[in-house]
């Protein structure tokens, strides 16, 4: 069974900080993907990392794929309120169809 | 383009009624995946489809059936409602292929049930 830690579980700072969120496993996956869910609502995808070492920016959002393609962070450069969310990991391993998804990093970015 | 459609979004259940919940996807996708989510479980596999007229058990499937008669419906059924089933429900689409975003998921809004 593939299993993906997610690491802080809970998170609260103040508008401007910085913060990384870590996703870590003993497995190997073929892609990783990073979600965000506010309250009430489904998931929506943010970004795939699909290669070992793997950079990706999506505006203050800085996602990364580690070497072995193991593990992945998400960095958020001056948080701001909106970034408010629960964040979600997700492994897909190689012919695997299915996600294996973290427990979530809560995040709460105050004002 | 509605994309995820789940219906409906609230439910209480007493214990021992079924029910069925819709998803419904406009994007012809192959893959159909059901989760339950609860506090400080995360998102948990109930039933999935690679396909229409396959599907398979998740990771806890116990008092759920499905069926995958069209690509674009997937129905989740719930036998005999039990306190311990109170959860939001998504259902979930991917594009399926080869392709390395073949499992990126689109969720519906969800439906939060409670069985009293």
């Amino acid at each position: 069974t593939q299993l993906l830690e997610q690491s802080p579980q809970f998170l609260s700072i103040q508008e401007g900080e910085n913060l990384t969120v870590y996703c870590n496993s003993s497995s190997v996956f073929s892609s990783l993907q990073w979600y965000r869910q506010e309250p009430g609502e489904g998931p929506v995808l943010l970004v795939t990392v699909v290669t070992g070492g793997e950079v990706k920016k999506l505006k203050r959002l800085t996602f990364q794929f580690g070497d072995a393609r193991k593990d992945s962070s998400l960095h958020i450069t001056a948080a701001q309120p909106g970034d408010t969310g629960l964040y979600l990991c997700a492994g897909a391993g190689g012919s695997n169809y299915k996600l294996t998804f973290g427990k979530g990093t809560l995040l709460t970015v105050n004002p | 383009n509605a994309g995820v459609t789940q219906t409906p979004k609230f439910q209480v259940l007493k214990t021992g009624q079924s029910m069925t919940l819709q998803c419904a996807q406009d994007m012809n996708h192959e893959y159909m995946s059901w989760y339950r989510q609860d506090p400080g479980m995360g998102l948990r596999l109930i039933h999935y489809s690679v396909g229409a007229g396959i599907t398979d058990q998740g990771e806890v499937p116990n008092g759920y059936n499905v069926s995958r008669s069209t690509t674009e419906d997937f129905p989740l059924r719930l036998l005999s409602a039990a306190p311990s089933q109170t959860s939001v429900y998504f259902c979930a689409s991917s594009p399926g292929g080869t392709l390395t975003w073949n499992t990126e998921a689109f969720f519906g809004q969800g439906t939060r049930l409670t069985v009293v």
